[in-house]
């Protein structure tokens, strides 16, 4: 079936130092949507990429698409303790218009 | 409005209780999900409702059963769960079809069997 994996699952920076987390399809999709889930929280979408090589930026996000539309990656500048949590990407396959394929996701750890 | 409201927040419950979970929205979104969601891992889909009717039921034991009253409201009903369907219960709503705007999830409820 179709997968989306998901690295590193966990990622320790320094608070300043800058993150970044990567997904792989085994298939192309349709889009990718990237969540950010706070501990003992709930997924909090992001953004969502439809468009082959997009590039889109939030203040110190940048999320990129790729031309085959089957990876994608998420990069945080300059680290801040608010950014603490699990990112997750979700891709949308092709032939489906709901169900969303999870990565595993991707803990962001600031060292004291 | 922009959120998904779930009641209750926690719920502990034994195993041979019957229970139910709530969702409401009023974002005039047509499609509403159940997820579930054990520690460390992703959200796990077990239900897809679009048009207020069952589109998806991903291999969902039969001690789960969702319920869409109307277009803003989803509930989950539980029967006889094991000590295994503890997790946190996520609902989640979207527009129709592939509309670009993400699913907003609710902050869920935290299920404990015992």
């Amino acid at each position: 079936g179709q997968q989306v994996m998901q690295i590193p699952q966990y990622q320790h920076v320094q608070e300043g130092e800058d993150f970044t987390t990567y997904c792989n399809s085994s298939t192309t999709l349709s889009n990718i949507q990237w969540y950010k889930q706070r501990p003992g929280g709930h997924p909090v979408f992001l953004i969502q990429l439809v468009k082959s090589g997009e590039v889109k930026k939030q203040k110190r996000l940048t999320f990129q698409f790729g031309e085959a539309k089957k990876n994608s990656s998420l990069h945080i500048t300059a680290t801040q303790t608010t950014d603490v949590g699990t990112y997750f990407c979700a891709g949308l396959g092709r032939d489906s218009n709901y169900q969303l394929i999870w990565g595993a996701g991707t803990k962001l750890i600031i060292k004291p | 409005d922009t959120e998904v409201t779930q009641t209750p927040k926690h719920l502990v419950m034994g195993m041979t209780n019957k229970k139910s979970l709530k969702c409401e929205q009023h974002m005039g979104h047509r499609a509403m999900y159940w997820y579930k969601q054990k520690a460390k891992k992703p959200p796990e889909l077990m239900f897809v409702y679009s048009y207020e009717k069952l589109s998806i039921n991903e291999s969902v034991p039969s001690r789960f059963s969702p319920e869409c009253p109307n277009s803003s409201l989803l509930n989950l009903h539980l029967h006889a769960l094991q000590p295994e369907d503890s997790a946190l219960y996520l609902c989640a709503s979207s527009q129709e079809k592939r509309v670009g705007y993400g699913y907003t999830f609710g902050s869920g409820t935290r299920l404990t069997v015992v």
